[in-house]
């Protein structure tokens, strides 16, 4: 079983639409939690980092952590073509910065 | 966030022969992470590169065919030594936000096809 767990996709949405992406993962002591987006060909940019449980918001995107299901999800309000890229999450143990990261989803919005 | 650039962006090479990929950063970093991302798979550490100690190997790589140097604290570079086809792949460097913080930051990737 992989640490991470990440559907690969392809997840195609509509303009407009409101995404959610999901990971999840069975190393307990996970305690940082980030998303990536990927364009192709690029380098992947840290688009959202979040420590321990909870909410955090940022324009039209939305992290949230459930420690206790092991499941971490990022939303994307307003969806728009150029937000297709794919997503990765990752974490990392406390004080550790070895991230650890899903196999990414790819999604698709379409004009 | 650090502005990181690596070099070359691609190479295609033959078998047996070894590249080294640059990663500069605009501002001085304590450390140093080398990462492969090969096809519909995660993004997998290879090492991560200290200035001024040996760099540290995660399991399943090794110094002999994953060179690191890390010269000062912008500065690094990966070899990729007697390389074959299975060795395709994307390779990245990262830097952490430093400041206890746990955020990289990557570089745009090295394309590296081996022929």
């Amino acid at each position: 079983q992989k640490e991470v767990e990440q559907d690969p996709g392809p997840l195609s949405v509509p303009e407009g639409a409101i995404v959610s992406l999901n990971c999840t993962y069975s190393n307990s002591a996970f305690q940082y939690f980030m998303w990536y987006r990927q364009y192709s060909r690029k380098g992947p940019e840290l688009l959202m980092y979040t420590y321990s449980s909870g909410n955090k918001e940022d324009g039209r995107f939305t992290a949230q952590v459930d420690k206790s299901s092991k499941y971490i999800s990022l939303f994307i309000r307003d969806s728009q073509p150029s937000d297709s890229a794919t997503y990765l999450c990752a974490m990392t143990n406390t004080g550790f910065q070895k991230l650890v990261f899903g196999t990414g989803t790819r999604l698709l919005v379409s004009p | 966030s650090a502005v990181i650039s690596q070099k070359p962006s691609r190479d295609i090479c033959q078998r047996g022969t070894s590249l080294t990929i640059q990663c500069q950063v605009d501002s001085q970093v304590t450390m140093m992470f080398w990462y492969r991302q090969q096809p519909g798979q995660s993004l997998t550490l290879i090492a991560t590169a200290n200035q001024g100690s040996e760099a540290t190997y995660e399991s399943g790589f090794v110094i002999d065919k994953f060179p690191i140097s890390r010269p000062n604290l912008t500065f690094s570079t990966l070899t990729v030594s007697n390389m074959s086809p299975e060795d395709s792949s994307i390779y990245l460097c990262s830097v952490g936000a430093g400041g206890g913080l746990n955020e990289q930051f990557f570089g745009p990737g090295t394309r590296l096809t081996v022929l």
